[in-house]
């Protein structure tokens, strides 16, 4: 069974740090594209980035270019999202999923971890 | 970047009821188009790929058409478990776009 749990969500301030990770297990891995997508509160979905199996290639929402940068450690079997100089606009629930290059589709996700950008 | 337009933004059916959401590319993405659901709390699940493929364990009921431009989703007969948001997302190109969800709720 396909599973993906996030971690690291919480409260922190404006202009901070926060790393998201994202730990899978019941599939291969190293042999999929991964991706962060994130809800605001009420709000819609919104695709943040995504990462190619051996990390060599990185997509990212324009409003995030330049203070997040996704990474993988394969060997873990982990996703992360290294999130700096955070907005209040970047509050939201992050998921991260599973992602078929083949049909463009996010086919797995996990329950997603919320982050609150607040002073 | 691509736009995704759905409409209408929310609809109310009764059980049995035929439901059909439509999803607007501003530019045409082919048959990179998917379909989810989101209930409350909950993460999205996949429904639907390529336009038209059924993901594994999706009921019938639903089903998927379009190309270029202008996509579907039909519910042909509404189960009181089909109360949820849906929403399309385009992958023609990055960065990827979701429309704005449709809201299903209980007439």
């Amino acid at each position: 069974e396909v599973q993906l749990v996030e971690s690291g969500g919480g409260l922190v301030q404006p202009g901070g740090s926060l790393r998201l990770s994202c730990a899978a297990s019941g599939f291969t891995f190293s042999s999929y594209w991964m991706s962060w997508v994130r809800q605001a509160p009420g709000k819609g979905l919104e695709w943040v980035a995504n990462i190619k199996q051996d990390g060599s290639e990185k997509y990212y929402v324009d409003s995030v270019k330049g203070r997040f940068t996704i990474s993988r450690d394969n060997a873990k079997n982990s996703l992360y999202l290294q999130m700096n100089s955070l907005r209040a606009e970047d509050t939201a629930v992050y998921y991260c999923a599973v992602y078929y290059d083949s049909s463009g589709a996010f086919d797995y996700w996990g329950q997603g971890t919320l982050v609150t950008v607040s002073s | 970047d691509i736009q995704m337009t759905q409409s209408p933004s929310s609809v109310s059916a009764s059980v049995g009821d035929r439901v059909t959401i439509s999803c607007r590319a501003s530019q045409g993405i082919s048959s990179w188009l998917a379909w989810y659901q989101q209930k409350p709390g909950k993460a999205p699940k996949l429904l639907i790929y390529a336009a038209s493929s059924l993901q594994s364990g999706v009921p019938s009921r639903f089903s998927g058409s379009g190309s270029g431009t202008d996509f579907t989703l039909t519910i042909s007969s509404l189960q009181p478990e089909d109360f949820a948001t849906y929403f399309c997302q385009q992958a023609n190109s990055f960065p990827l776009t979701f429309g704005g969800g449709t809201k299903v709720e209980i007439k």
